[in-house]
């Protein structure tokens, strides 16, 4: 079936490095590639998101990238700060068909001060 | 939140019980999904609505139940509750037209 595969699991980092956190999906349909970041005890919220027709996108400290062909996607955070500790996590959907999104299983970012 | 609350957010039960989850939104989302988290599995969907009355299974739909009969109202049940069942259960609803889902607080549920 379909699936978004996450790495890696957990990831730690010192103050002001960068963060890379990679997925690969197997639906080729998918067209629709969202990040999520969430915090302990809420709901996890959009940080950006990629279209397959977009190789890169970038908003200020975050960015993302991807490979439709390699299937294939990553997100970058540089200059990381304590607050961008949390859980991160990627997923990929179908613009139709009632956007039945996938997930992948989630990485936990420390960022050390 | 954009309007997406979620109750019980917490709730005990012993296995065999059914079981009751209440998503609401005021935003007219078209769309509404439930999801679960588990540690190790991220978020896995059970089951989503693309409209009134209009509803169809996710990845791990079996044991659960849903129903929507009204736009602001999708209810996820659980008929007889196992221990496996017990995980935060999220919901979350996308507007016509857009991309972005917009997700609950979530409900702890525990099955014991």
């Amino acid at each position: 079936g379909e699936n978004v595969e996450q790495h890696p699991s957990t990831l730690s980092v010192q103050e002001g490095d960068s963060a890379v956190i990679k997925c690969t999906y197997s639906d080729s349909a998918s067209n629709y590639f969202p990040w999520y970041k969430q915090e302990l005890g809420k709901g996890p919220q959009l940080i950006i998101d990629i279209r397959s027709n977009v190789g890169e996108k970038k908003d200020q400290r975050i960015a993302v990238t991807l490979n439709k062909t390699a299937k294939h996607f990553s997100l970058h955070i540089t200059e990381t700060q304590p607050e961008d500790s949390a859980v991160y996590f990627c997923a990929a959907s179908r613009a139709r068909g009632g956007f039945k999104t996938i997930f992948g299983a989630g990485t936990r970012l420390f960022v050390k001060a | 939140d954009a309007g997406i609350t979620q109750s019980p957010r917490h709730k005990v039960t012993e296995t065999g019980t059914p079981v009751t989850l209440r998503c609401h939104q005021t935003e007219n989302h078209r769309y509404m999904y439930w999801y679960r988290q588990d540690p190790g599995h991220g978020l896995r969907l059970i089951h989503y609505s693309y409209g009134v009355k209009d509803t169809d299974k996710g990845e791990v739909s079996d044991g659960y139940s849903v129903s929507r009969s009204k736009t602001e109202d999708f209810l996820l049940t659980l008929e007889s509750a196992t221990s496996s069942q017990t995980s935060v259960y999220f919901c979350a609803a996308l507007l016509a037209g857009e991309s972005e889902q917009y997700f609950g607080p979530g409900t702890r549920l525990t099955v014991t």
